[in-house]
């Protein structure tokens, strides 16, 4: 089946330092690929929407300059959280919509735990 | 605007003992309707999904989830729980007009199975 996965899966990095996330379909192409935040007991939060070839969308309140995100291929996505602070620390997750399935259909990468010392 | 409500945080029941955890959703048009499992540290693993059809829709582990347009609702089952179905349920929905849009989530609601 069609897999996703985030490199690397736990960070920890001092404030003021930038870290990269990396999301890979492995055995199909993805277009969109979906970046969420999940703070702890809480909810998936939809950061932002990455498009190969063009800009990201972020969701309201969602700072984009902070969150960068980059579709450099049909495979990859990354999500650079720059100038990182301790609030940051949360476990980003990402998905993707595999071509010709049900809409809505996402699969989900196993996440990354980010921890801003 | 879509949206889903989780209304328990937790839901505990005992080893054995049928478990239900309740989705209510909000669409403007037609839904489609997932739910999805994570384990501590894990991200999402897909459980089942309604998208036409019967109602009644049987997933992954043994769960089952009933689809009722009435009530707008999308209650997870399962006959009897067990210790490793011990995890955090979300369930999730898209308008099926909306395009490439991603899904919306509930809050998620934390099941304890206890031997």
């Amino acid at each position: 089946g069609a897999v996703v996965s985030q490199h690397p899966s736990r960070v920890i990095c001092k404030s003021g330092t930038s870290v990269k996330i990396e999301c890979r379909s492995l055995d199909f192409q993805a277009t969109t690929m979906f970046w969420y935040r999940q703070f702890p007991k809480q909810s998936l939060m939809l950061m932002a929407t990455s498009n190969e070839g063009s800009k990201a969308t972020y969701e309201q309140g969602v700072e984009k300059d902070k969150f960068l995100i980059n579709h450099a291929s049909l495979t990859l996505s990354t999500l650079t959280v720059t100038s990182a602070h301790p609030e940051d620390s949360s476990f980003y997750i990402c998905s993707a919509p595999p071509p010709l399935a049900v809409p809505g259909t996402q699969y989900f990468g196993p996440g990354t735990r980010l921890l801003v010392l | 605007a879509q949206s889903v409500a989780q209304p328990e945080d937790q839901v505990n029941v005992a080893e054995g003992n049928p478990l239900t955890v309740k989705c209510t959703y909000s669409v403007s048009g037609n839904p489609y309707l997932f739910w999805y499992v994570q384990y501590p540290n894990r991200g999402l693993q897909f459980l089942l999904k309604y998208i036409t059809g019967d109602n009644l829709v049987k997933g992954s582990y043994g769960f089952e989830a009933e689809f009722n347009k009435s009530q707008t609702s999308f209650h997870l089952k399962k006959p009897s729980a067990l210790v490793s179905d011990s995890a955090l349920y979300f369930c999730a929905v898209r308008d099926r007009n909306s395009g490439n849009t991603p899904l919306v989530f509930g809050k998620g609601t934390r099941l304890s199975v206890i031997a």
